[in-house]
């Protein structure tokens, strides 16, 4: 069974500073791994995906991830945080091969960032 | 290109009454996925649809229920509605299970309040 770990529901960083959300997985089989943004009254913009090409992960919004299988971590980071940023975002897990799995996400509870002025 | 659209926005019933939520997806994509997103219980896997069939349930009793259209759209129905049934639905869509490109894209949900 897969799981998902969002350490912080929320995160509060200033303008300018660097972005640093937590997600830490559990799979039995190599996963596939997704970062989602969703901002207030809308549904889940995908921000970026591993599939294991390269570790690290670049996504829009100047948002990147980095693959860590020792730590089986998928951290979401941005250098410089804008105002813009603040919503809500979530981590995903599925299996690779499709097959039943196809399309099923396991999500982590979510963690809402706050950017301050 | 249109997005995926859900219909409607915000549906209110009683506890007892059934709600009929639908989903088109974006053109070309054969797959829809239903999700609840639940206060405190985070985003929950519903549904999967493609060509037609179901191809995957999560864990949510069989008053949930839904069909796939042959344009691809999709029904989401939800029967004898009980106040914990109070949640964002989202659809999603892919290419479907031929495609190996796992990306979903969204809509903006349709938010179930049950009085």
């Amino acid at each position: 069974a897969q799981s998902v770990t969002q350490l912080g529901s929320h995160v509060s960083v200033s303008e300018g500073a660097l972005v640093l959300l937590r997600c830490n997985y559990s799979s039995s089989v190599p996963p596939y791994l997704f970062w989602y943004v969703q901002y207030p009254n809308q549904g889940l913009q995908l921000l970026l995906k591993y599939t294991s090409a390269a570790t690290l992960v670049k996504g829009i919004n100047g948002f990147e991830a980095e693959f860590k299988k020792s730590e089986t971590s998928f951290h979401l980071t941005k250098p410089s945080a804008h105002m813009s940023d603040a919503a809500e975002y979530f981590c995903a897990v599925s299996e690779r091969g499709g097959g039943t799995s196809y399309g099923k996400l396991t999500f982590g509870q979510g963690t809402i960032l706050t950017v301050h002025p | 290109e249109a997005g995926v659209t859900q219909s409607p926005t915000h549906l209110i019933k009683t506890r007892g009454q059934q709600a009929t939520l639908r989903c088109s997806p974006i053109s070309g994509h054969t797959s829809v996925y239903w999700y609840q997103q639940a206060l405190g219980l985070g985003l929950q896997f519903l549904l999967w649809y493609d060509e037609g069939e179901e191809r995957n349930r999560g864990n949510f009793p069989p008053r949930f229920s839904g069909r796939q259209f042959p344009n691809y759209s999709s029904e989401l129905n939800v029967n004898a509605l009980e106040l914990e049934d109070s949640a964002l639905y989202l659809c999603a869509s892919s290419l479907g299970m031929r495609a190996t490109n796992e990306k979903l894209f969204f809509g903006s949900g349709t938010q179930l309040s049950v009085l």
